[in-house]
């Protein structure tokens, strides 16, 4: 089962901020996310496991709250070498699916 | 010192052709991926092997054979191509105990 990832498209200015947000109708065991530059490979940002820790790269963290098996990505401050899309990738212990894609796309 | 490399980058051929894409990784990891990224990029899983033994073999139609002659390096063998294969296929790694996939960079197959 895919993961449902909001919004699917967001644009924003520089050094504005943006969530991201991944859900899932099956328990997780953690949730990864990604950003794929257009024409390049997905990156591996950061993993969040069971027990709601947030982590942080750069300017981007993610929460994860496994009661309700949802993940969010904060990104504060935007840049532009964050455009790009962002996929969360969900583990339910049967399964490991990467949600549809969120594109970022940062203006000057 | 490319982690996950992949060749070739570009891949155009005929319907009806068969062709194959390499993929190997020097990280060291014990489970390689393939992935399919179609024109709405979505990420779908086709195959996966862990030190050389299949573990995940998605619904992908039999035209597709992976093979893996160690656990460095995972082949993508594909028979009678369609016009539906078109897309980006990416290879990938991970290590148990070690958060994340390593990506290779892709190879876009266009079948005409």
């Amino acid at each position: 089962q895919q993961p449902v990832q909001s919004p699917q498209a967001v644009i924003l200015r520089e050094g504005e901020d943006a969530v991201i947000n991944c859900s899932s109708s099956k328990a997780l065991y953690s949730v990864h996310w990604y950003r794929q530059k257009h024409g390049e490979a997905p990156v591996f940002l950061m993993i969040l496991l069971k027990g709601g820790e947030q982590k942080g790269h750069e300017k981007i963290s993610a929460s994860f709250n496994e009661k309700k098996q949802q993940s969010s990505l904060y990104l504060t401050a935007s840049q532009l070498s964050y455009s790009g899309t962002y996929f969360c990738g969900t583990d339910s212990g049967q399964n490991f699916v990467f949600g549809p894609g969120t594109r970022l796309s940062v203006l000057p | 010192d490319t982690a996950v490399s992949q060749t070739p980058k570009y891949l155009v051929t005929q319907m009806g052709n068969d062709k194959s894409i390499k993929c190997e990784q020097n990280l060291g990891h014990d489970t390689m991926y393939w992935y399919k990224q179609d024109s709405k990029k979505f990420l779908k899983i086709m195959f996966s092997y862990n030190n050389k033994e299949l573990i995940i073999n998605e619904t992908v139609p039999n035209r597709f054979s992976p093979k893996s002659p160690d656990k460095a390096h995972l082949n993508l063998h594909i028979n009678s191509l369609e016009l539906g294969d078109s897309a980006v296929y990416f290879c990938a790694s991970s290590q148990a105990g070690a958060p994340g996939y390593t990506f290779g960079s892709g190879t876009r197959l266009t079948v005409v």
